[in-house]
């Protein structure tokens, strides 16, 4: 059965750090999506991207994220300079369309910044 | 604007109980529902889904919800707990004819099931 697949499953990052977040999402889907959710809070939406170009993004995503899809398959989410507050799950998603109906999730990354 | 609040951030129930986890929606136009399940250590797995056809939805591992739009909720009941159910469920919503289909979550309901 096709996946999501994310890696590193988990990541620790000195803080002032940039660190790169990667995922494979399933192969013929074009809408690609981060989500974050902090300890012991609720999953929120960061980014939408589709065709080469966010689509949508929340408040939470400032200048210090950027998002790429550097070679066809991988998606990635940077983050420039981590603060202790990206301290997170970030979950990869993918769909097939923009008004799929289903989105399929990664096992997340999570990041801990020390 | 849209919101889902999940009622209960913790429930127990015994093993053969009925489960109900609740949660209730605030949308201006149409909404798509939705209950995904986290096992620990795991990611996001759709449990279920309501997208504007019936109004009772039957998902995996023998859960289901109904939408109940006079009530503005979408509870996600289950007859008999089993052991394995123990996980995180969260319910979200999605505009149905929004531009994208960004997923807002409720902040979830953990499920514990005693012996």
């Amino acid at each position: 059965e096709p996946e999501v697949t994310q890696t590193p499953s988990h990541q620790v990052t000195q803080m002032g750090q940039e660190v790169i977040l990667r995922c494979v999402p399933i192969s013929n889907h074009l809408y690609f999506y981060w989500y974050r959710q902090i300890l012991g809070q609720k999953v929120e939406f960061l980014v939408s991207f589709y065709n080469n170009e966010i689509s949508e993004k929340s408040e939470i995503f400032d200048d210090q994220f950027s998002v790429e899809r550097p070679d066809g398959s991988n998606f990635t989410l940077k983050i420039r300079s981590t603060k202790l507050e990206d301290s997170a799950m970030y979950f990869c998603a993918s769909s097939t369309t923009q008004k799929a109906t289903e989105a399929f999730f990664g096992q997340g990354t999570r990041l801990t910044v020390v | 604007a849209q919101s889902v609040t999940q009622l209960g951030s913790h429930v127990s129930v015994s093993e053969g109980a009925l489960v109900l986890l609740r949660c209730n929606y605030s949308s201006s136009v149409p909404p798509y529902l939705f209950w995904y399940v986290q096992y620990p250590n795991q990611g996001l797995q759709l449990l279920l889904k309501y997208t504007s056809a019936a109004t009772l939805v039957k998902g995996i591992n023998g859960f289901e919800a109904e939408f109940k739009k006079s009530e503005t909720s979408f509870h996600l009941t289950k007859p008999s707990a089993h052991m394995s159910d123990a996980a995180e469920y969260f319910c979200a919503v999605t505009a149905s004819g929004g531009a994208t289909n960004k997923l807002i979550f409720g902040t979830g309901t953990l499920l514990a099931v005693q012996p």
